[in-house]
């Protein structure tokens, strides 16, 4: 079945470094991914809809310089997270959807990121 | 604006019990899907079930099964004989038809003790 691969799965890493994370669809073209985040014991709050060939539209409260998003391919979306601090720590899944509609969303299997 | 209500935060129960998670959702849309995903200890989130919104037919899968309610806007999930690898944190989320993206209630999680 359609797979959704997120790398890296944890990263640890200083304050004020800047993190990239990957999202790609293994057997399936995506125009549209999805960026969620995850804080201990919360649910999923959506942080924005990476557009392919186009820039990510973000949700309310999310700092677009703070969470970068590059979607330049059909199967690639990544986010960076810039300067990253103790406060970025959480867990990031993606989401991908097929084009060819109607079809659910598929996750990736999340990136546990910890500042130090 | 769409919203996903999971009343029950935690709920416990022994090994061999029935349990049953509560889901309830408001949206304007007609059209729309919803899912429950299973969320392990590992974090990885487990796709369980999609439910369209002109589809009410309860639905059973192994000890899973779902009661898809439109008129109370309510889609429960219940787990039959339940074990503890069904420990988890399960979620029940919302989205529009064509839309892609999801409203996620706050999770339920499941506890089941040997």
């Amino acid at each position: 079945g359609a797979v959704v691969s997120q790398h890296p799965s944890r990263v640890i890493c200083k304050s004020g470094t800047s993190v990239k994370i990957e999202c790609r669809s293994l057997d399936f073209q995506a125009t549209t991914m999805f960026w969620y985040r995850q804080f201990p014991k919360k649910s999923l709050m959506l942080m924005a809809t990476s557009n392919e060939g186009s820039k990510a539209t973000y949700e309310q409260g999310v700092e677009k310089d703070k969470f970068l998003i590059n979607h330049a391919s059909l199967t690639l979306s990544t986010l960076t997270v810039t300067s990253a601090h103790p406060e970025d720590s959480s867990f990031y899944i993606c989401s991908a959807r097929d084009q060819r509609g109607n079809q659910p969303q598929h996750f990736g299997d999340g990136t546990r990121l910890s500042i130090l | 604006a769409q919203k996903v209500t999971q009343a029950q935060t935690e709920i416990s129960v022994v090994e061999k019990e029935d349990v049953t998670l509560d889901c309830v959702y408001e949206t304007r849309d007609t059209t729309y899907y919803l899912f429950w995903y299973k969320q392990p200890p590992s974090g990885e989130l487990v796709f369980l079930i999609r439910r369209n919104s002109f589809d009410e037919q309860n639905e059973i899968s192994g000890r899973y099964s779902w009661n898809f309610q439109k008129s109370t806007s309510s889609f429960n999930f219940t787990i039959t004989a339940s074990q503890v690898v069904d420990s988890a944190v399960y979620f029940c989320a919302l989205s529009a038809a064509n839309a892609g993206k999801s409203t996620f209630g706050d999770g339920t999680t499941l506890t089941v003790k040997p």
